[in-house]
């Protein structure tokens, strides 16, 4: 069965350095997503990606936050300059045309120190 | 605004059936997403509702009331593999989901 791969499954960075975050996409899907789990938290919305453009963004999803389609598979989010509250899980999900249903990756955890 | 909410955690006996409920309060509604998520791993997709009524998947059912922001989860028999989180999510066309926090449901024996 299909599924969304990303990358690495565990990411450990300093305070102010810019991270990727990696997400390989069902094949044949057309919507991209990133969302962010806190610890403990709610899953919380960042940005969907269509058309190679962003479609919509959350107020989470500000200028220290990007994201990128570089070729047919890859969907990259990048954090510019890490804060300590950017420590969370963050999953990518992809989406058919027409169609609700969401499936989630298994998740990057980004730990800032 | 958005508000969803969900009971923080549930118990229940292994056999048995759970109702988990969640109302929400959005500025624009086009329906309500169901998730599972056991710890440390992604939500997997378990029922969209958009028209009233239940909705019957197997083991696990969903029912939404659209005039009264309401729905339910209900999970029959019981497993220990039931452990898990379970997330309430509306759809609602600005934002493609928002997730309440979660009700985290205990099985036991």
């Amino acid at each position: 069965e299909p599924e969304v791969t990303q990358t690495p499954s565990h990411q450990v960075t300093q305070m102010g350095q810019e991270v990727i975050l990696r997400c390989v996409p069902i094949s044949n899907h057309l919507y991209f997503y990133w969302y962010r789990q806190i610890l403990g938290q709610k899953v919380e919305f960042l940005v969907s990606f269509y058309n190679n453009e962003i479609s919509e963004k959350s107020e989470i999803f500000d200028d220290q936050f990007s994201v990128e389609r570089p070729d047919g598979s890859n969907f990259t989010l990048k954090i510019r300059s890490t804060k300590l509250e950017d420590s969370a899980m963050y999953f990518c999900a992809s989406s058919a045309l027409n169609s609700y249903e969401q499936y989630f990756g298994p998740g990057t955890r980004l730990t800032v120190t | 605004g958005q508000n969803i909410d969900q009971p923080t955690e549930m118990t229940a006996t292994e056999g048995a059936i759970v109702q988990i409920n969640c109302t929400y309060q959005t500025s624009g509604f086009n329906g309500l997403f169901w998730y599972q998520q056991h710890a440390g791993e992604a939500p997997t997709f378990l029922s969209y509702n958009v028209l009233d009524g239940l909705e019957e998947k197997g083991r696990f059912s969903s029912f939404l009331s659209r005039s009264k922001g309401y729905s339910y989860l209900l999970l029959k028999e019981l497993q220990m593999k039931d452990s898990a989180s379970y997330l309430c999510a509306s759809d609602s066309g600005n934002t493609p989901l928002v997730f309440g926090k979660g009700t985290r449901l205990s099985v036991i024996a």
